[in-house]
């Protein structure tokens, strides 16, 4: 069973300060997506990295792969309210099992204003 | 487009009953998929369609969960009879059969609540 271990589960901060959200695993994946969910809504994909040592930004958020593809991590500069929300890393098996998402348990975010 | 779709988004069951959701995927996707989060737990994987064939159902926790796709279309998920350990919210995602086909995309849940 791969398993994803995400850090920290909660984080409370202020507007405009930094923040890391972590995603590890001892089990290698093909690629690894970052979801965000909101309250009664199922999640939303924001990225998807492939590449070992790979790294995507998407306005002040930057998502890096492992080297080795065992972990990632989302990285948010300057929060805002907005980025409110539950974040959720997930990675594809390899070969048969690439159909098959396994989630980690998640990273609540509340940045206060 | 629209997006994955899910119906009912709530629903409250005594022990013993039957419930059926039912899931309609982006159109053109091949790949639907079934997932479920139970209270303090992370999102887990049921199984997984390509068309109207099973993939793999490895994630399905017993025999009395009945997923089909009659058609490669819509999904339903059955649970008979249901159990109070099958509380949770239950999400379909689909995806397209390329070599993008790990961008899976959620519909809203099914909150299922069995009393």
């Amino acid at each position: 069973t791969q398993l994803l271990e995400q850090s920290p589960q909660f984080l409370s901060i202020q507007e405009g300060e930094n923040l890391t959200v972590y995603c590890n695993s001892s089990s290698v994946f093909s690629s690894l997506q970052w979801y965000r969910q909101e309250p009664g809504e199922g999640p939303v994909l924001l990225v998807t990295v492939v590449t070992g040592g790979e790294v995507k930004k998407l306005k002040r958020l930057t998502f890096q792969f492992g080297d080795a593809r065992k972990d990632s991590s989302l990285h948010i500069t300057a929060a805002q309210p907005g980025d409110t929300g539950l974040y959720l890393c997930a990675g594809a098996g390899c070969s048969a099992n690439a159909g098959k998402s396994t989630f980690g348990d998640g990273t609540t975010l509340t940045v206060k204003p | 487009e629209a997006g994955v779709t899910q119906f009912p988004s709530h629903s409250v069951i005594e022990k013993g009953q039957t419930v059926t959701l039912r899931c309609d995927p982006i159109s053109g996707h091949d790949n639907l998929y079934w997932y479920r989060r139970v209270m303090g737990k992370e999102i887990k994987f049921l199984l997984h369609f390509v068309k109207e064939s099973k993939q793999d159902e490895s994630g399905m926790p017993n025999n009395r969960f009945l997923a089909e796709r009659t058609g490669g279309t819509y999904s339903t998920l059955k649970v008979q009879p249901a159990e109070l350990e099958d509380s949770g919210v239950y999400f379909c995602a689909s995806s397209q059969v390329d070599s993008y086909s790990y961008e899976q995309y959620f519909g809203p849940g099914t909150r299922l609540t069995v009393t």
